[in-house]
């Protein structure tokens, strides 16, 4: 596609349960990162892919976290048992090749109530 | 994970006015970039810089790449309404991507 995409753009949920987040890179694109960007903050690194090399999930705030992906396309985030401080907009980019620039998609707005 | 120290927090200006923000961090970045967010998008890119002490200019943007690696800084000349967002500044080494915590920029006609 012309850019990242990442679905669904709002998710109203109710604490406890899981959520599903998903995100489609740029064609073509080796390497795939998710952020998390709270209300008035910056961007926080969650995990990050590279072609089939073992994701680096250093950034993952709780084992509630999870993240998926199909060889060098989609990318599922997964939270778990979802709390409150979990509401965030999560953001999906992706480059070309390492350490080249990233392009974002629009975010998932997450709210758990 | 280790945010960058950006600043202003914030800035309110009138039309037409410049702007000067940036960014410093205590560890070296090989590549700093400057994003704009807009309410509801994901940040775009604005300005890329890739060697130490270089000078980049896009339309209204210029931007610097400090000479020690460790800050940056954006400019913006001649503000207008649609200027109006929160910009981000991004360090990155190889797959280490760092942010500052955004300038909000307001413009008053």
């Amino acid at each position: 596609g012309a850019g990242v995409s990442q679905s669904p753009s709002n998710k109203v949920t109710e604490k406890g349960k899981d959520v599903e987040l998903r995100c489609d890179p740029i064609s073509g694109h080796t390497a795939l990162y998710w952020y998390r960007q709270r209300l008035g903050q910056g961007l926080e690194f969650l995990i990050y892919f590279q072609g089939n090399s073992a994701p680096d999930k250093s950034g993952l705030p709780s084992d509630r976290f999870s993240a998926e992906r199909t060889g060098e396309s989609v990318s599922t985030l997964t939270i778990q048992r979802t709390q409150q401080e979990d509401s965030a907009v999560y953001l999906c980019a992706s480059t070309l090749r390492i350490g080249e620039t990233q392009y974002f998609g629009p975010g998932t707005r997450l709210l758990v109530l | 994970g280790q945010q960058l120290n950006q600043s202003p927090q914030s800035m309110f200006i009138q039309e037409g006015e410049d702007v000067s923000m940036n960014c410093t961090s205590s560890s070296i970045f090989n590549t700093w970039l400057w994003y704009k967010q807009d309410p509801g998008e994901g940040p775009v890119l604005l300005i890329a810089l890739y060697k130490a002490g270089e000078l980049t200019s896009n339309g209204r943007l210029t931007a610097q790449f400090g000479i020690t690696r460790k800050d940056s800084f954006l400019n913006i000349s001649a503000s207008i309404p649609s200027d109006v967002g929160i910009y981000f500044c991004a360090g990155n080494n190889n797959n280490d991507m760092r942010f500052g915590a955004g300038t909000r920029l307001t413009v008053k006609p």
